[in-house]
């Protein structure tokens, strides 16, 4: 499968700072992402997706941003809290297949 | 709504036994779920995408008389882990999508599979 990698494995950031998990992606025709929290023993959870046809797209208190030109994807939480502790995976696909192939994952700590 | 449950949660088996995962889609149709397997601490990796009433593809590198998938309605896949081997013991996740392409994947809760 495709390569989807991250720069940072570890985030650690106090609570109500934001984040920001980086994502490398290696195939240039990947035109779908989705960026998945999962908690420990648990499936991943849906957070935001994005398209290649957008370069920025907002959720509740997460913002996606995508640089085609050089192949990352970024996730933005705002005023982090606890709960928000977690390894959030980008995972990346290409139409028209179904097909997601997930990153390496990145453990998010939110220090009280 | 698009929940996925998976059963058991929990699994110890004896080496050389097998073993079978189920995953349902509860509350729509799935025409394609997706089995995953996960070792500690790193990321999900692809094993196959199950479509229903058709024969699994699965990723390089992954076994298809290995692991047996098996999707015969549109509501529930079954991933057998044949002759299980302690290298086999992880994480399985499995995924479906509403629709056939391009679509949000919902997963389940994830098995857990140790082979003693």
């Amino acid at each position: 499968g495709e390569s989807v990698g991250l720069h940072l494995p570890t985030l650690s950031v106090q609570e109500g700072d934001n984040s920001i998990i980086n994502c490398a992606y290696s195939n240039s025709a990947s035109d779908y992402f989705i960026w998945y929290k999962q908690e420990s023993g648990k499936g991943p959870q849906f957070i935001i997706d994005i398209r290649s046809n957008m370069d920025k797209r907002q959720g509740q208190r997460v913002t996606v941003l995508l640089n085609k030109t050089v192949k990352h994807l970024s996730l933005q939480i705002a005023a982090t809290q606890p709960g928000d502790s977690a390894v959030y995976f980008c995972a990346e696909n290409i139409t028209p297949g179904n097909q997601f192939y997930f990153g390496t994952g990145t453990s998010l700590t939110v220090i009280p | 709504g698009a929940v996925v449950s998976q059963h058991p949660s929990r699994v110890i088996c004896k080496s050389g036994t097998s073993v079978k995962i189920e995953c349902r889609s509860l509350d729509f149709q799935a025409t394609t779920m997706f089995w995953y397997r996960q070792f500690p601490k790193q990321s999900l990796m692809l094993m196959a995408t199950s479509n229903e009433g058709s024969k699994a593809t699965y990723e390089q590198g992954v076994e298809k008389d290995k692991f047996l998938i098996n999707h015969a309605s549109l509501t529930l896949s079954t991933l057998t882990v044949t002759s299980a081997h302690p290298e086999d013991s992880s994480f399985y996740i499995c995924s479906a999508s509403l629709l056939a392409a391009q679509e949000t994947q919902y997963f389940g809760p994830g098995t857990r599979l140790l082979v003693l």
